[in-house]
């Protein structure tokens, strides 16, 4: 059973740096699959931010492109988001997902994360 | 790209079937057969309920369906009953390995 866990700070100050890490149990990133982060601003929608291969292969968001780092640690079974010079229209729900096997199938998100709520405000 | 866009809300009697439409451009939905929706519970994670524009995953009432004509993606819900009342949403392969989601559509069951 494939399992996502998201973890980081609940807060973060303006201008700093949001990082979460993104726990994966029950499946090996390196076997294959995208994964990816998508958000959701506190009554908002949803906003895909951007997606990694196992292999390090990354897609971002035109939108948050200058600002978004996503990594993945296969050893340790996680991957990661960094997201650089924060503002408070950053704070949202955040979530971590499974995409499917090939790059087109990063619409697809099978295997969610419960999410955490990152909040920027001084 | 620009967000995909549906009907902020849509409303169906039990029983009844309803429609939410997401349209895109030529560029997204339009190009690729890999739209995909999401049915959202006020505060739980996005549920996969269908993918590339009509497969339904594994354990998905075969109540939901998805369909394509042109730059508009559809899902449809037959017999609408009370636990259906929530959030979904569209999201759209878009080229270029990014994606696009819709602004959602809160379904109202009455």
């Amino acid at each position: 059973q494939v399992q996502l866990q998201e973890s980081g700070p609940g807060l973060v100050k303006p201008s700093e740096t949001l990082s979460l890490t993104c726990d994966v149990s029950g499946y090996s990133i390196s076997s294959g699959c995208y994964w990816g982060w998508i958000r959701q601003p506190p009554g908002k929608g949803l906003e895909w931010i951007g997606s990694i291969y196992h292999s390090g292969s990354t897609s971002y968001s035109p939108s948050l492109r200058s600002r978004v780092t996503i990594s993945v640690d296969t050893s340790k079974n996680q991957f990661s988001l960094k997201l650089t010079s924060v503002t408070a229209a950053d704070t949202a729900m955040y979530y971590c997902a499974r995409h499917g096997s090939t790059y087109y199938d990063i619409s697809t998100s099978l295997y969610w994360g419960q999410g955490t709520l990152v909040t920027v405000s001084s | 790209q620009s967000a995909l866009t549906q009907p902020a809300s849509v409303s169906g009697s039990p029983g009844q079937s309803i429609t939410i439409s997401c349209t895109g451009t030529s560029s997204d939905v339009g190009s690729y057969n890999l739209v995909s929706w999401y049915q959202q519970h006020p505060g739980k994670a996005p549920k996969l309920i269908i993918y590339e524009g009509s497969k339904r995953p594994s354990g998905v009432s075969n109540r939901f369906s998805g369909s394509k004509s042109g730059n508009t993606a559809s899902l449809t819900i037959s017999g609408l009953q009370a636990e259906d009342e929530t959030a979904y949403y569209c999201c759209s392969y878009a080229g270029s390995s990014i994606v696009i989601f819709g602004g959602g559509t809160k379904l109202t069951v009455l």
